[in-house]
């Protein structure tokens, strides 16, 4: 079965760090494109970052609100996606969810982080 | 970086109705545009990915076209379980931007 789990979620105080996994399983995880993508509490979706596969040299790229406190790696002995925060800040409150990058036709459930004192 | 507006923001219809929603990027995208439906709790579902390829399973009463910088996402006949949050997103280039979202609510 195709599945992607994320875990990791969270309370965390601003300033704060975090990691976020994604296991993935059922296709061929070293070649996909990943992203990660967050939604805030009743808001719409918004693109964090992504990581190339294997033969696009595992490059990554940011949105703007987190470039510089967010990095994206992937260990693709574990067919696994993580993202590390650091530097918390209250508007990084979301859901986030990892997903193949280009047609996002694969996502996890979400896993929850609250960044609040 | 490419700007994705979608409209209408919020639609009420009716079962049986035929929608459509659109969405307009701030530069040419080609057909680099999905389609996604999100019920509440939930994560984003696949509808349509390259503009108007239909997701295998996805009902034939969803329907998209367009390509360059405008866009339309059909639901031919709605359905109790279509009402939900409709969003477009544009994979052309990075940072890949969402559309502020459509929700699609009952009569």
């Amino acid at each position: 079965e195709v599945q992607l789990v994320e875990s990791g979620g969270g309370l965390v105080k601003p300033g704060g760090s975090l990691r976020l996994s994604c296991a993935a399983s059922g296709f061929t995880f070293s070649n996909a494109w990943m992203s990660w993508v967050r939604q805030a509490p009743g808001k719409g979706l918004e693109w964090v970052g992504h990581i190339k596969g294997k033969t696009g040299g595992g490059t990554t790229d940011y949105a703007a609100p987190v470039k510089g406190r967010f990095s994206i790696s992937r260990d693709d002995s574990k067919n696994t996606l993580y993202v590390q925060m650091d530097s918390l800040k209250t508007e990084d409150t979301a859901v986030y969810y990892c997903t193949t990058d280009g047609t996002f036709d694969i996502w996890g459930q979400g896993t929850m982080v609250t960044v609040s004192s | 970086d490419i700007q994705m507006t979608q409209s209408p923001s919020s639609l009420s219809a009716s079962v049986g109705d035929r929608v459509t929603i659109t969405c307009r990027a701030s530069q040419s995208i080609s057909n680099y545009l999905n389609w996604f439906q999100q019920k509440p709790g939930k994560a984003p579902k696949l509808l349509i990915s390259a503009a108007s390829s239909l997701k295998s399973g996805v009902p034939s009463r969803f329907s998209g076209s367009g390509s360059g910088t405008d866009f339309t996402l059909t639901i031919s006949s709605l359905q109790p379980e279509d009402f939900a949050t409709y969003y477009c997103q544009q994979s052309y280039s990075t940072p890949r931007t969402f559309g502020q979202g459509t929700r699609v609510e009952i009569k």
